[in-house]
């Protein structure tokens, strides 16, 4: 069974980098087939899509975040990242990672419990 | 951008009754459309994916229909175990958007 798991400060500076990890278990980054994303949901609101990483490296943002997004993976550690660089409050947020299977059909099938980043001074 | 329109964006249903929810896309994405339930306090939970194929262990009262721009979600009996936020999802181009979410609730 695959599981996800964030971890991270969950509080940050106005104009800081925001960093999350996100730790995979019970399956191999490396295997190829899935994206690996982050998500992200404000208080009380919707779901956006932040951007994914394959284990190529390969990565693509959300068009709206592109400018100060960075997704990378460390395949050594099956571990994937997110650095989104001059957060405002704006960017409080509870963050997912989760695991997007390729092929015919394209879905994220499994996500992380959540972490709640307060930006914050 | 596709965008994802969601309606209702809440609901009130008594147990047994049928929910329907919609969501419009923006342009046309095939059949390219995932819902998700999400439980307050918990991550979502993929209960359909392209727009009409029931995740394995997901009940059968839970169905999807639609194609190109138009997408239906329908709880053929609602419990009270499907009070949720649930979401629409498309993948048609490299970004993916979700719609607003329809807030479910039992009247």
């Amino acid at each position: 069974q695959v599981q996800l798991q964030e971890s991270g400060p969950g509080l940050v500076k106005p104009s800081q980098t925001l960093s999350l990890t996100c730790t995979v278990s019970g399956g191999s980054i490396s295997s190829g087939g899935y994206y690996w994303s982050w998500i992200r949901q404000h208080p009380g609101k919707g779901l956006e899509w932040i951007g994914y990483i394959y284990y190529s490296g390969s990565t693509y943002y959300n068009p709206s975040l592109k400018s100060r997004v960075t997704i990378s993976v460390d395949t050594s550690k099956n571990q994937f990242s997110l650095k989104l660089s001059s957060v405002t409050a704006a960017d409080t947020a509870v963050y997912y990672c989760a695991r997007e299977e390729l092929g015919a059909a394209r879905h994220l099938g499994y996500w992380g419990q959540g972490t709640l980043v307060t930006v914050s001074s | 951008d596709i965008q994802m329109t969601q309606s209702p964006s809440s609901l009130s249903a008594s147990v047994g009754d049928r929910v329907t929810i919609t969501c419009q896309a923006s342009q046309d994405i095939s059949n390219y459309l995932n819902w998700y339930q999400q439980k307050p306090g918990k991550a979502p939970k993929l209960l359909i994916y392209d727009a009409s194929n029931l995740e394995t262990g997901v009940p059968s009262r839970f169905s999807g229909s639609g194609s190109g721009t138009d997408f239906t979600f329908t709880i053929s009996s609602l419990q009270p175990e499907d009070i949720a936020t649930y979401y629409c999802q498309q993948y048609d181009n490299l970004a993916l958007t979700f719609g607003g979410g329809t807030k479910v609730e039992i009247k």
